[in-house]
């Protein structure tokens, strides 16, 4: 059962534009939301996360936007460049005094072309 | 300082044998996972420790599989009489308290490949 779902599987911006990674998910009980940033033959990297208490969070370039309501929370980039080409992926956990384990999309191939 | 360090980064079984792969987290991190990623897929939550207790074993597919942190530090995932399913990336994280939660920092990963 995919608890998170994330779209689209693949995206292909030119450098200076605005990437836009969608996330959907179904456990109301998540409260805690990452997106993490993985290059080829690395482990994943934490980027920017939010709680469903705010609806906008802004690090640098990424910003995340999330509404509870609909369930969904997205990912923008800022003034995108060719070194932000990685997979990303979002993901979703619920507070649990340490065992926050991570429920994970299915990735976002993101290319930025020069 | 360091981050989560992983070993073998890379390694071939045969059908049946057995492996173990390690983790060393960032010294201090009481809180431990491990994840499988397929390939083109994200990561899978398959167990977690809290210090050498290991809490949440939920995620293990099997009873081939089987991890240990036996003194709190260093985490052991062995997986018995490999399988072809079994091929994936392992990655493990460590955990310390964060802006909001406790945030996993991961480390590179061990990709298996069983033939």
């Amino acid at each position: 059962q995919q608890q998170v779902k994330q779209s689209p599987q693949s995206l292909i911006v030119q450098k200076g534009g605005i990437p836009i990674i969608n996330c959907a998910y179904e456990n109301t009980a998540f409260d805690y939301f990452p997106w993490y940033q993985q290059f080829p033959g690395k482990g994943p990297a934490l980027l920017i996360a939010i709680r469903p208490d705010v609806s906008e969070k802004k690090e640098g370039r990424f910003t995340i936007s999330f509404n509870k309501s609909a369930k969904q929370f997205s990912l923008h980039i800022m003034d995108s460049q060719p070194g932000d080409s990685a997979t990303y992926f979002c993901a979703a956990s619920e507070s649990n005094f340490g065992n926050e384990k991570l429920t994970f999309g299915t990735g976002t191939r993101l290319t930025i072309i020069p | 300082g360091a981050g989560v360090s992983q070993s073998p980064r890379y390694k071939v079984a045969k059908r049946g044998q057995d492996v173990a792969l390690r983790c060393d987290p960032i010294s201090g991190h009481v809180s431990l996972f491990w994840y499988q990623q397929a390939l083109g897929q994200g990561p899978e939550f398959l167990t977690y420790f809290q210090n050498e207790a290991q809490l949440d074993k939920s995620g293990l597919p099997s009873d081939r599989f089987f991890a240990e942190r036996p003194e709190g530090s260093v985490s052991t995932l062995k997986i018995q009489r490999t399988q072809q399913e079994d091929s994936a990336v392992y990655l493990c994280a460590s955990s310390a308290p964060g802006q909001f939660t406790y945030e996993q920092y991961f480390g590179p990963g061990t990709r298996l490949t069983v033939t």
